[in-house]
């Protein structure tokens, strides 16, 4: 079974340019997370999928952050502009069904350093 | 709202020394599912383990074993005669199944094992 695949692994922006992620969840995953997780925290949810409706966005900084998940499957974050402080590691995860029991499979995550 | 909290930021042990991290949880739902991820070196957050509220029998799978106590909201994670390929960071999580389907990570503890 392939795995959540994530692109590009590593981009370097200076602040206020914008910037896009990409991922691909599990075949048959019908929710779909984007985490952001700074060097030294936990990963943070910023928003969740369940097939291309959004489940939860509470924590998504709006003005410079957006995201879509066109036909329930691929999803792209976006933010613009950039600012120095949303250097981190973008994590998107997929699991079966968005109920509290299924184990989120995770991405290798893309790391995004703004200069 | 969920909390989880792993009060030990860092830890170091040598080689075949025992070693526990500790994780607290707050939650107000009656039925949850706790978690331990483990994120190596090369960033991707693989699964370990998933409890749920209703089953609190201590687990063991090898060299990993858990302690799930309600009494104390806790859930500790125990590796036994560590590795240096258990250098990683560990994090607790915390999935409600009532009032939010969204994973709350911990701060995460990092493990460093010394040859």
């Amino acid at each position: 079974e392939a795995g959540v695949a994530q692109s590009p692994r590593y981009k370097i922006i200076e602040k206020r340019q914008s910037v896009a992620f990409w991922c691909n969840p599990i075949s048959g995953h019908a929710t779909l997370y984007w985490y952001q997780q700074i060097l030294g925290q936990g990963p943070k949810l910023l928003i969740q999928f369940q097939n291309n409706g959004v489940v939860d966005d509470s924590q998504l900084p709006k003005d410079r952050f957006s995201a879509e998940r066109l036909k329930g499957v691929d999803s792209t974050l976006k933010i613009q502009p950039a600012k120095l402080e949303d250097s981190a590691v973008y994590l998107c995860a997929s699991s079966f069904k968005g109920t509290g029991a299924n184990v989120l499979t995770f991405g290798a995550g893309s790391r995004l350093t703004v200069l | 709202a969920q909390k989880v909290t792993q009060a030990q930021t860092e830890i170091s042990v040598v080689e075949k020394e025992d070693v526990t991290l500790d994780c607290v949880y707050e939650t107000r739902d009656t039925t949850y599912y706790l978690f331990w991820y483990k994120q190596p070196p090369s960033g991707e957050l693989v699964f370990l383990i998933r409890r749920n509220s209703f089953d609190e029998q201590n687990e063991i799978s090898g060299r990993y074993s858990w302690n799930f106590q309600k009494s104390t909201s806790s859930f500790n994670f125990t590796i036994t005669a560590s590795q240096v390929v258990d250098s990683a960071v560990y994090f607790c999580a915390l999935s409600e199944e009532n009032y939010g389907q969204n994973f709350v990570f911990g701060p995460g503890t990092r493990l460093s094992v010394l040859p």
